[in-house]
């Protein structure tokens, strides 16, 4: 069974940098073809995605948010890390991991973390 | 790069098959059958309803299906039922990156 958990700070202050984990069970980060991404959604916004590590260390970012973002993995703990620079009040949002087996799919998501930019 | 149109919203009686549209470009949609859809109820993460433009994962209702032409992905679901009262959102992988779509909200009348 398959299961992801976002975990991070609540409040975040303008200029500061936010770093999420996503610890994930049911899966293995070292399994070929397998990713682990990142998306984000504003309140009663859409979806927007953020990143994606996949299982040989590979990372791909949107690449409007890509000189913020940094993404990482730690496969012996089954987490994976996003770190966001400069935060800004529009980046107030809900953050969500999901599990992407292989293709471009998001098979199963994290609950999510509401993540709020305010001084 | 730019999110996918869809429309705003989308409704339909109980019963009555509904279509929501997914445009995109040659660099995206047009390009990979990587196209998904996600329902997403208030407050709730988003779950996927199909993948790789019309497969359905395990215990997705067949009322559910997928396609494709050009740069528009389709999302149809037929035998409209309450519970089908949602956000959905269309994702396409770009290439090197994944771009979604702006949301449809479907009401059931």
């Amino acid at each position: 069974q398959i299961s992801l958990k976002e975990s991070g700070p609540t409040l975040v202050k303008p200029t500061q940098t936010l770093m999420l984990t996503c610890t994930f069970s049911g899966f293995s980060l070292s399994s070929s073809g397998v990713g682990v991404g990142w998306i984000r959604q504003p309140p009663g916004k859409a979806l927007e995605w953020l990143a994606l590590i996949y299982w040989n260390d590979n990372k791909r970012y949107n690449p409007s948010l890509k000189s913020r973002l940094t993404i990482t993995k730690d496969t012996s703990k089954n987490q994976v890390v996003l770190v966001m620079a400069n935060m800004d009040p529009v980046d107030t949002a809900t953050y969500y991991c999901a599990h992407r087996p292989q293709g471009g799919s998001y098979h199963y998501w994290g609950q999510g973390t509401l993540v709020t930019v305010s001084s | 790069q730019s999110a996918l149109t869809q429309p705003a919203s989308v409704s339909g009686s109980p019963g009555q098959s509904i279509t929501i549209s997914c445009t995109g470009t040659s660099s995206d949609v047009g390009s990979y059958n990587l196209v998904s859809w996600y329902q997403q109820n208030p407050g709730k993460a988003p779950k996927l309803m199909i993948y790789e433009v019309n497969k359905r994962p395990s215990g997705v209702s067949s009322r559910f299906s997928g396609s494709k032409s050009g740069n528009t992905a389709s999302l149809t679901i037929s035998g409209l039922q309450a519970e089908d009262e949602a956000d959905y959102y269309c994702c396409s992988y770009a290439g090197t990156f994944w771009v979604f779509g702006g949301g449809t909200k479907l009401t059931v009348l």
